[in-house]
């Protein structure tokens, strides 16, 4: 099992570009989020998912979108980068609420 | 809305002392709660939780209703465990997670 894994792990990004950050897990959770953890500052949920087809906002959803068509990938898309998106973005996934959760390495994101 | 309280963001010990990193919640109804570590350039993982009352590391948290608290604890702390520690909460499909707190162990 490689568990949780994301791509990149490093991105530079120029204010108005936009990229996908991938993630991917080989468990067969049903349960998939995206953080991201500013400097000093604790995680933020931006968006999570239950399950294939369904995704909900967390806190910080304003400037992402997300898809989740199997049951393995969950891709955090930004559309219109923004100095403000600059930050470590982590996904993680687990079998249900209150189960252990499995995070990605996270992808480091500048944006400048 | 769900909260969880870490009020030291930075907690600095010297090797062998004891420590005691806090948390608290705000859920009213039966909440799941779990710390987690994560060390320099590593992923976050998960240190323990409280329904399997085990001890990870050296590493123990009780859950006290009453005080809905879920402090960290170990008795004669290790340089190893300089690292972030976050406390999560879960209830219904949401989760929660504390600012965390950077623990630093001096020798």
């Amino acid at each position: 099992n490689a568990g949780v894994t994301q791509t990149p792990k490093f991105r530079i990004l120029k204010i108005g570009q936009s990229m996908t950050l991938q993630c991917a897990q080989d468990m067969n959770h049903n349960y998939m989020y995206w953080y991201r953890q500013d400097p000093g500052m604790g995680l933020k949920l931006i968006y999570y998912s239950v399950g294939a087809g369904i995704t909900d906002k967390g806190e910080v959803p304003n400037g992402y979108n997300v898809s989740r068509s199997t049951t393995e990938d969950f891709p955090l898309r930004l559309e219109l980068a923004a100095p403000s998106q600059t930050s470590v973005y982590f996904c993680a996934s687990s079998l249900g609420v209150g189960l252990l959760t499995f995070f990605g390495q996270g992808t480091r994101l500048t944006v400048v | 809305a769900q909260r969880v309280t870490q009020p030291e963001k930075l907690l600095s010990v010297f090797k062998g002392a004891p420590v005691e990193l806090k948390c608290n919640y705000s859920y009213s109804g039966s909440p799941e709660l779990f710390w987690y570590v994560q060390y320099s350039r590593q992923r976050l993982q998960l240190l323990l939780r409280h329904i399997s009352r085990e001890s990870i590391k050296g590493f123990t948290a009780d859950l006290n209703k009453g005080e809905t608290s879920f402090h960290l604890k170990k008795p004669f702390a290790q340089e190893e465990d300089s690292a972030m520690y976050y406390c999560k909460e879960t209830s219904g499909s949401r989760l929660t997670f504390g600012e965390g707190t950077q623990l630093t162990v001096n020798p």
